[in-house]
């Protein structure tokens, strides 16, 4: 039961770089969401999806492109990191709209 | 002001406590309520899962909704250190496509 798991565990990238965190489960979930979570702020949404090729914005989306061709992968990227963007990055799913997140363990991606 | 509130803490407790974390939400049409637990450099976990008002209990923990007062609760019993963690308090959303958050309350159980 692998679940859910995100790559890479850590990142250290500079400023203007483009980097992409991976994010797959093994459920069939229907959506899949990233989350950055920082001191102060919380867990805030950046973007969701609710099926293949379905995306949406959250809370949070500038600076970050997601893509879902297949329902098991939802990939992350940050098309010219910033130092706003040093976070812990998760990834989660669920069966619904309404069911719980599973999450995974996060990236924590440092942007120097 | 955040649609989830939540004390951040920290608090502290000895083992054997009763411990009750809470949080208040601003929009009535919420309806789903989710208490998660993290530990340090880990995933948020489910740990209960409510919907509309009253009481849920599974094992040490009941989640508690009242919907009149907008206010989610979560009570720990015979608290254990190994429940040291941050308890994170969230809502779905009004259009059911996202978990709306608090910022999480860091729980200390010391033995």
């Amino acid at each position: 039961d692998a679940g859910i798991t995100q790559s890479p565990r850590y990142k250290i990238t500079e400023t203007g770089r483009q980097v992409t965190l991976m994010c797959h489960q093994t459920w069939s979930h229907s959506y899949m969401f990233w989350y950055r979570q920082d001191l102060g702020h919380g867990l805030r949404l950046i973007y969701y999806s609710a099926a293949a090729d379905i995306t949406d914005k959250g809370e949070v989306p500038d600076g970050y492109v997601v893509s879902r061709s297949k329902t098991e992968n939802f990939p992350l990227t940050l098309e010219s990191a910033t130092r706003s963007q040093t976070s812990v990055y998760f990834c989660a799913s669920s069966r619904d709209r309404n069911s719980p997140l599973h999450f995974g363990n996060g990236t924590r991606l440092t942007v120097t | 002001q955040k649609e989830v509130e939540q004390d951040p803490g920290p608090l502290s407790v000895p083992e054997g406590a009763i411990v009750s974390l809470n949080c208040t939400y601003s929009n009535s049409a919420f309806q789903y309520f989710m208490w998660y637990r993290q530990y340090s450099r880990k995933g948020p976990e489910l740990l209960m899962y409510t919907y509309s008002s009253g009481n849920k209990e599974d094992g040490r923990f009941t989640a508690q909704v009242d919907k009149s007062s907008k206010y989610i609760s979560l009570f720990i019993r015979d608290s254990q250190p190994s429940d040291s963690a941050t308890y994170l308090c969230a809502a779905v959303n009004e259009a059911g496509t996202a978990l709306i958050f608090g910022k999480g309350t860091t729980l200390s159980v010391s033995s």
